[in-house]
């Protein structure tokens, strides 16, 4: 059982517009900024936005990130078929949980 | 460019022991903190263990502690994972992770994960 929620899976078309939730509480994401990284078919994990609103460099603007109390969300607008992949949100964590916690991760399939 | 490559994964008996390694390369390797993050096969992602920079201030997730020992070489640019009494459910892919943080905000995130390298824990 993961210390922050998501849900397993989601979908979207080519173009449509698709929102990933993360649901903590006030030890994670209630105090400390919100990270996702997306998971592509068998490779490691790359970070997609961090600080809760943040892209690296690289990362297309049709990412963004967003937080409020504790919970935070990923949208991903303009859907593309490589967006097909596992994202996960994560957040440092105050109590004895952490210092590190993931939610469980959401498979997002493109149809 | 920050690279990093995981190796000493690979087929132990329950009960035995395996030391990862981590090779960092393209950054200040003393300067930041590391992680130890696993991936059970079909599962998500779990952290593991912390370190940071000077080898002080180390981190174990409840499900390793006492079990695994996270350690750093600075003079090698290189983390370890040493892990003893391993288990069936140790069994996973383990990445390491740069962390990266903005002191004065104090946020903090993983950029960038080595490729894994794969556990086996099975008789």
């Amino acid at each position: 059982q993961s210390v922050l929620t998501q849900p397993p899976s989601a979908s979207g078309t080519p173009g449509q517009r698709v929102t990933i939730f993360c649901s903590g509480s006030s030890s994670n994401i209630g105090s400390n900024t919100v990270n996702w990284y997306q998971q592509l078919p068998g490779t490691a994990p790359k970070l997609l936005i961090h600080s809760n609103n943040q892209r690296p460099s690289g990362v297309p603007d049709r990412f963004s990130g967003s937080k409020s109390g504790t919970s935070a969300s990923l949208a991903i607008s303009g859907l593309q078929s490589e967006d097909e992949a596992d994202y996960y949100c994560a957040a440092w964590d105050d109590s004895l949980n952490g210092p590190w916690v993931f939610g469980g991760g959401t498979k997002l399939t493109v149809l | 460019e920050v690279q990093l490559l995981e190796s000493g994964g690979g087929l132990v008996q329950p009960g035995g022991s395996l030391r990862l390694s981590c090779a960092a390369s393209g950054f200040t390797f003393s300067n930041y903190a590391m992680s130890w993050v696993r991936q059970a096969p079909g599962k998500g992602l779990e952290w593991v263990s912390t370190i940071g920079g000077s080898g002080g201030g180390k981190y174990y997730a409840d499900s390793v502690r006492g079990r695994f020992t996270i350690s750093r070489d600075n003079s090698k640019n290189t983390l370890y994972l040493q892990m003893n009494s391993l288990r069936a459910e140790d069994t996973a892919v383990y990445y390491c992770a740069k962390e990266n943080i903005v002191v004065v905000t104090g946020n903090n995130w993983f950029d960038p994960w080595g490729q894994g390298t794969l556990v086996t824990v099975s008789s």
